[in-house]
């Protein structure tokens, strides 16, 4: 069945790194837009990054822009968030999501999301 | 930017009865060049996922239930939930894809009362 998910959450410290990974099943991965959204504990939902089907177009929130760093590898499924320079701002469940076809970028498959903590 | 609100920020409806919740955009998200406003609707349950239920501001997902409804156009837009049902219990956003970034409303929470 059509699947997102998610891996790559955990601890990590102020200033620290960590790499999350989106691993798509039973849809053609190449076709689709895919984003990252996020969602700080008891909060609502924002919106981190963009990347479209071949990768030649990204945007970023302005909150992550030069610390984050989304790609995809289409032979392998998959897309990626590297983020850097993290601060405890940035601990939220982080989703990836698939923008629908012909429907613009309402997003139609969620993963389940990978927890990111962002403590000393 | 365009900011999104939404009211109230929760409600309580009676099994069987009618919930309403409106989103309001900071600018028109009605494309001219396909008369179409790029505007949905999530529901969120507590541990999982939003789940797309409307998109184009009035059209329901496949799968979702025809007592969801969207409408509104420009800068104004409601989600009605008709007669209900104990499994409506979650928190419902809205969202604009009509311009980067792409934003959120900050939830309603709908509850049984």
């Amino acid at each position: 069945q059509v699947q997102l998910v998610e891996s790559g959450g955990g601890l990590v410290k102020p200033g620290g790194s960590l790499r999350l990974s989106c691993a798509a099943s039973g849809f053609t991965f190449s076709d689709y837009y895919m984003s990252w959204i996020r969602q700080a504990p008891g909060k609502g939902l924002e919106w981190v990054s963009y990347i479209s089907n071949s990768g030649g177009t990204i945007y970023y929130a302005d909150s992550v822009k030069g610390r984050f760093t989304i790609s995809r590898d289409n032979a392998k499924n998959s897309m990626y968030l590297q983020m850097n320079s993290l601060r405890a701002e940035d601990t939220a469940v982080y989703y990836c999501a698939r923008s629908a076809l012909g429907i613009g970028d309402a997003f139609d498959i969620w993963g389940q999301g990978t927890m990111v903590t962002v403590s000393s | 930017d365009i900011v999104m609100t939404q009211s109230p920020d929760s409600v309580a409806v009676s099994l069987g009865e009618r919930a309403t919740i409106n989103c309001k955009s900071s600018q028109s998200v009605l494309n001219n060049s396909n008369n179409k406003n790029h505007l949905v609707w999530y529901q969120q349950k507590p541990g999982q996922p939003p789940k797309l239920l409307i998109y184009w501001a009035s059209t329901r997902e496949s799968g979702v239930p025809d007592r969801f409804s969207g409408s509104g156009s420009g800068t104004d837009f409601t989600l009605t939930i008709n007669s209900l049902q104990p499994e409506d219990v979650a928190v419902y956003y809205c969202q604009q894809y009509y311009g980067i970034p792409f934003t959120f409303g900050p939830g309603t929470k709908v509850d049984i009362k």
